[in-house]
């Protein structure tokens, strides 16, 4: 089966300016994740939806982060404006039943 | 607070040696420990549960809930083990969506030399 795709693979911005990564979970995984992770750490968990539902999002910067999962299969996460700090790589995971989860390649993002 | 812990940043080894992973966790309750493993130009992949007790590519991980601990070991590394290995408690009931996603350790760089 297809895993999970993400785009685009690499971005680089400004500071200040707003990016959009996306992500196709494998068909049929009603869970999906997006994490953040800094270099030299593991993923860090920012939104996990359940279909189209946000089940946390607890640990999202909400002033500048917001996702969204639209017909519970893409998902799309935003930041705007950016900022050095976020300079990370951005993974995209989805699960068929909320443990074992599927990862993406990620997006690796580059704040200048 | 929830915790996980890997001591060790980085992790090298010659071929053939024994190979110890530390995983220690702070939770309450019981979590779900998994092992997950990112090979150079690979993506993050899972390599094992304890929930299932299995061995894969001769890795085993005993849970140890009086030492809170889940380490990953290996009797014999091989080349191909040379990889960043991520400990990774899940708190939720298996197959349920409960809302709780993996919280990942910072991870082991495993390197095993020839």
């Amino acid at each position: 089966e297809a895993g999970v795709a993400q785009s685009p693979r690499y971005k680089i911005i400004e500071k200040r300016q707003s990016v959009a990564f996306w992500c196709n979970p494998i068909s049929g995984h009603a869970t999906l994740y997006w994490y953040q992770q800094i270099l030299g750490q593991g993923p860090k968990l920012l939104i996990q939806f359940q279909n189209n539902g946000v089940v946390d999002d607890s640990q999202l910067p909400k002033d500048r982060f917001s996702a969204e999962r639209l017909k519970g299969v893409d998902s799309t996460l935003k930041i705007q404006p950016a900022k050095l700090e976020d300079s990370a790589v951005y993974l995209c995971a989805s699960s068929p039943s909320g443990n074992e989860q599927f990862f993406g390649p990620g997006t690796r993002l580059t704040v200048l | 607070a929830q915790r996980v812990t890997q001591p060790e940043k980085l992790l090298s080894v010659f071929k053939g040696a024994p190979v110890e992973l530390k995983c220690n966790y702070s939770y309450s309750g019981s979590p779900e420990l998994f092992w997950y493993v990112q090979y150079s130009r690979q993506r993050l992949q899972l390599l094992l549960r304890h929930i299932s007790r299995e061995s894969i590519k001769g890795f085993t991980a005993d849970l140890n809930k009086g030492e809170t601990s889940f380490h990953l070991k290996k009797p014999f590394a091989q080349e191909e083990d040379s990889a960043m290995y991520y400990c990774a408690p899940f708190q939720g009931s298996p197959g349920s969506n409960s809302g709780y996603a993996l919280n990942f350790g910072k991870g082991t760089s495993l390197l095993v030399t020839p």
